[in-house]
């Protein structure tokens, strides 16, 4: 079975600091997906980046960076210069790749506050 | 190009009602997968949906239903409502379904079903 977990449910970090969120995954799946999304009060996740199971090098989009080390089965998120905006719940989720589904696994959430 | 559609956006009903959910992909995309959120119990898939078959089902009770319909709109009813179903519902859109690729999920702002 497939899970995901992330072990801070609140972090605080100051307007342009990095901060890291955590996310240790388990699957039995040889090729499957890491993904986190963004969560703001509205409601709607909103997809931040992407790594495949196979990929050698870490995601980046933008600010964001995922830290992936297969052998500590770990995905953790780096925000680089936090903004106010950034403020919101932060999802880590898994897929697996290949087979005959798009249903993803989300952990519990970390919940992300930025100090001015 | 429009985003994935849930209407409503807020519902409030009482015990024992049933309710419809309804939930409009991004045009040209043929997967929808459903998932419920609630403090206690975080982000549970509940259904997926591709060219109108069901094709994954999570742990619900089978009061839980959905369709899918030739437009790739689909729908989820929940029937004899609990206080316990009261959360946010979220669907969620994929182009294709269990590709090799990164099949990225967008949501929508989900409806926030409350049961009194």
């Amino acid at each position: 079975a497939q899970k995901i977990t992330q072990t801070q449910p609140g972090m605080f970090v100051q307007e342009k600091e990095a901060v890291t969120l955590d996310c240790t995954y388990d699957t039995s799946d040889q090729s499957y997906g890491l993904f986190w999304y963004k969560q703001p009060s509205s409601g709607e996740m909103i997809f931040l980046i992407y790594q495949g199971s196979y990929d050698e090098q870490n995601a980046t989009e933008g600010r964001y960076s995922l830290n992936f080390q297969k052998a500590r089965k770990s995905a953790n998120l780096v925000i680089s210069a936090s903004q106010l905006g950034d403020s919101a719940m932060y999802f880590c989720a898994m897929r697996a790749i290949g087979g005959a589904t798009n249903k993803l696994i989300f952990g519990t959430g970390t919940l992300l506050a930025v100090q001015p | 190009k429009a985003g994935v559609t849930q209407t409503p956006r807020y519902l409030i009903k009482t015990r024992g009602q049933q309710v419809t959910l309804s939930c409009s992909p991004i045009s040209g995309h043929r997967s929808v997968s459903w998932y419920q959120q609630t403090p206690g119990q975080g982000l549970q898939f509940l259904f997926e949906y591709f060219s109108e078959t069901q094709r994954n089902k999570g742990n619900f009770p089978g009061r839980f239903s959905g369709r899918q319909f030739s437009n790739s709109r689909s729908e989820m009813n929940v029937s004899t409502l609990e206080l316990g179903d009261s959360a946010l519902y979220l669907c969620a859109s994929s182009l294709i379904q269990g590709a090799n690729l990164n099949t990225e999920a967008f949501f929508g702002q989900g409806t926030r079903l409350t049961v009194v």
